[in-house]
């Protein structure tokens, strides 16, 4: 296993339409994370997973953002509608489950967007 | 206001030199902290880790030192290399379910020839 796969790479799609990113965790990676960055800017939280349960959404979630784990495996992140301001970074991220601390968080390349 | 701040916001020094970035943070209660660097357009690498009772970690050039009770944390880069210009960001963990992380908005070095 190479680590946190994300897919694309790239996306670039015009102010209204829907995209969707994929993120394959590291295996047998309980929790996965997803995460939005702006250029200079540090990641920001957007959602969480144990397994295939979302347990936790951030407020920039909004309703044009959903966030799945079917399977407790890859994730998908489909963003409806999409504005200019949702141009950013996606990251992702997957870490074991056994403790709250210590674990290294492993994060993938990041899937980038650019509404026009 | 940002709860892990860190300064300084960007840095130029020249290659062979050493130099420390800052970290200061008011979250809570404190789990960890980590150290990540992330080049441009690419996803944040690990580079430490420290829990509350750790006062010093190293990684090859990198070592990241923790006071908790003044809540500072600094990343020291020793004898830079063209390699290490990138961004790194401060990141605290919080003791509880769920997102646990809080991220500083990092400070971008530029090591120059």
């Amino acid at each position: 296993d190479t680590g946190v796969s994300q897919n694309p790479r790239h996306k670039i799609t015009k102010r209204g339409q829907n995209v969707t990113f994929r993120c394959d965790p590291i295996s047998e990676h309980n929790r996965l994370y997803w995460y939005r960055q702006t250029l200079g800017q540090g990641p920001e939280f957007l959602t969480y997973f144990q397994n295939e349960a979302q347990l936790e959404k951030s407020r920039l979630l909004s309703d044009r953002f959903s966030a799945e784990r079917p399977k407790g495996s890859f994730s998908t992140l489909e963003i409806q509608r999409t504005e200019q301001g949702d141009s950013a970074m996606y990251l992702c991220a997957s870490s074991p489950t056994t403790d709250f601390s210590g674990n290294t968080i492993y994060f993938g390349e990041g899937s980038w967007l650019t509404v026009v | 206001k940002n709860q892990v701040e860190q300064s300084p916001q960007s840095l130029i020094i020249l290659e062979g030199k050493n130099c420390t970035l800052q970290c200061n943070y008011t979250v809570s209660p404190f789990s960890n902290l980590r150290w990540y660097k992330q080049d441009t357009g690419r996803g944040p690498v690990s580079l430490t880790i420290m829990t509350f009772s750790e006062n010093t970690k190293s990684n090859g050039r990198y070592t990241a030192t923790l006071d908790a009770d003044t809540k500072q944390s600094s990343l020291h880069i020793t004898a830079s290399q063209l390699s290490d210009s990138a961004s790194y960001i401060c990141v605290v963990s919080v003791l509880r379910a769920g997102n646990m992380l809080t991220f500083g908005g990092g400070t971008r070095l530029m090591v120059k020839p």
